[in-house]
């Protein structure tokens, strides 16, 4: 996983919430991104970020806001869940350049 | 907008077999094309990273070879054994360090 953590793991909700999910690197990857996994759909990418407080949108963005205040941190926000969120989350991480990107272990999360 | 396709989108061989699994994307504008496999309830381990200048990387086993003008890419797999038995998804790299993934093939490899 080169050093991606994700927290929490598992997660049940309730419709309305607010929830955020974290991802933690150690290896100092300029970039950071949230995926959502579906069945039938592969990974979608919701939001990415290219620096400290530099962020943009991804295919999936609707519904999803994110932060970067530190190097090490990219937090996803669902400011009020929807059943249509529940989903497995993976964050990863890369370095420009072509390079690969690296996976956290996912957070799988329930909206009831 | 780029789409990338993976058949089949299941696959079950007996031990022992070699096996191909194939990728396609409709914008041959791409960086690089990445092979990565997860196993049920995990993240995704990168197997190889295909630049868009190459034309195929092996690791041990595996060899994926890209077509870039065709929008295609393969990755064979020789003499399965069932610790292969994995979800192995496609992704092609786009402008701003971006993946794009393929829905994923799941490989069933029978002892």
């Amino acid at each position: 996983d080169a050093g991606i953590t994700q927290s929490p793991r598992h997660k049940v909700t309730e419709t309305g919430t607010p929830v955020t999910l974290r991802c933690h690197q150690t290896e100092n990857h300029r970039y950071m991104y949230w995926y959502r996994q579906d069945p039938g759909h592969g990974l979608r990418l919701i939001h990415y970020s290219y620096g400290v407080k530099d962020t943009d949108k991804g295919e999936v963005s609707d519904g999803y806001s994110v932060s970067r205040s530190k190097t090490e941190d990219f937090l996803l926000t669902l400011e009020s869940a929807t059943s249509s969120q529940t989903s497995v989350y993976f964050c990863a991480a890369g370095q420009e350049g072509y390079n690969e990107q690296f996976f956290g272990p996912g957070t799988r999360l329930t909206v009831l | 907008k780029q789409e990338v396709t993976q058949i089949p989108a299941a696959l079950s061989v007996p031990e022992g077999e070699n096996l191909v699994l194939n990728c396609s994307f409709t914008d041959s504008a791409i960086y690089n094309l990445q092979w990565f496999r997860q196993d049920p309830g995990k993240g995704l381990t990168s197997l190889l990273l295909i630049q868009s200048s190459q034309r195929e990387q092996t690791s041990g086993r595996l060899n994926a070879s890209l077509d870039k003008s065709s929008g295609r890419s393969t990755l064979y797999i020789a003499a399965s054994q069932p610790g292969d038995s994995a979800t192995y998804l496609c992704a092609v790299e786009e402008y701003g360090n971006k993946l794009v993934f393929g829905a994923g093939t799941i490989l069933r490899v029978k002892s």
